[in-house]
């Protein structure tokens, strides 16, 4: 399975932003979707995941009442959404999947977020 | 939620030597689910290792990984130019997951 995300993100302080994630080559619903994100210069920081064949949502504490993550499983896309952007949240976004658990087997190509005024 | 500590967080080694890498967790990791991956300068991180031994999908026998609980290691028994990267662990059990905050290591 590979994943395709969506392009780079120009906001402004206060907006949202929602990046997709597209799989090819095989089913979405089996999968563990697990969303990170890597602000400039720092380390990997996990966000949230979701389970499709079960609609299982988790987050992590830091992002809870300002993340969503969603899935279509018609067009097999993963979504993130991100709300109250502040320029903290400039980072590279990456979805990866895995077909057990919430690790990275494997990723997509990174979406850049840019958030300034 | 588990805090994982890696260290050292930056090691100057040459090629063909041997390096052990840690991860510190701050309770214990049930399941030993516990991932590491490398990343590269501009790359998505790739998988290494998971369930603390498990070598992913073509990644060469000269990483391996080990540990159980709190504490584990990543081991690059002979490294070649192309292992000069970013690593980093992350366990990944129950309904979170969490990283460390890396290891690079420079020539």
């Amino acid at each position: 399975v590979q994943l395709v995300q969506s392009g780079a993100e120009v906001r402004r302080p206060g907006s949202s932003v929602k990046v997709s994630c597209k799989a090819s080559g095989g089913t979405l619903s089996t999968q563990f979707i697990t969303w990170v994100r890597q602000a400039p210069g720092q380390g990997l920081e996990w966000m949230g995941g979701i389970i499709p064949a079960s609609g299982t949502r988790d987050y992590a504490q830091n992002f809870r009442g300002r993340l969503t993550i969603t899935a279509d499983e018609s067009t097999r896309t993963a979504y993130m959404e991100l709300r109250s952007l502040t320029s903290d949240d400039t980072a590279v976004y990456y979805c990866a999947g895995s077909g057990s658990f919430y690790k990275g087997g494997y990723w997509g190509q990174g979406t850049l977020v840019t958030v300034s005024s | 939620e588990i805090v994982l500590t890696q260290s050292p967080g930056t090691l100057a080694l040459s090629p063909g030597e041997r390096v052990t890498l840690s991860c510190r967790a701050s309770q214990n990791i049930g399941g030993d689910y516990l991932a590491w991956y490398q990343q590269k300068a501009g790359q998505a991180p790739r998988l290494l290792i998971y369930g603390a031994s498990s070598r992913a999908t073509g990644i060469p026998g000269r990483f391996s990984g080990s540990g159980s609980g709190t504490d584990f290691t990543l081991t690059i028994s002979r490294l070649e130019p192309e292992d000069f990267a970013v690593y980093y662990c992350q366990q990944y059990g129950g309904s979170t997951g969490t990283f460390g905050q890396g290891t690079k290591l420079e020539i």
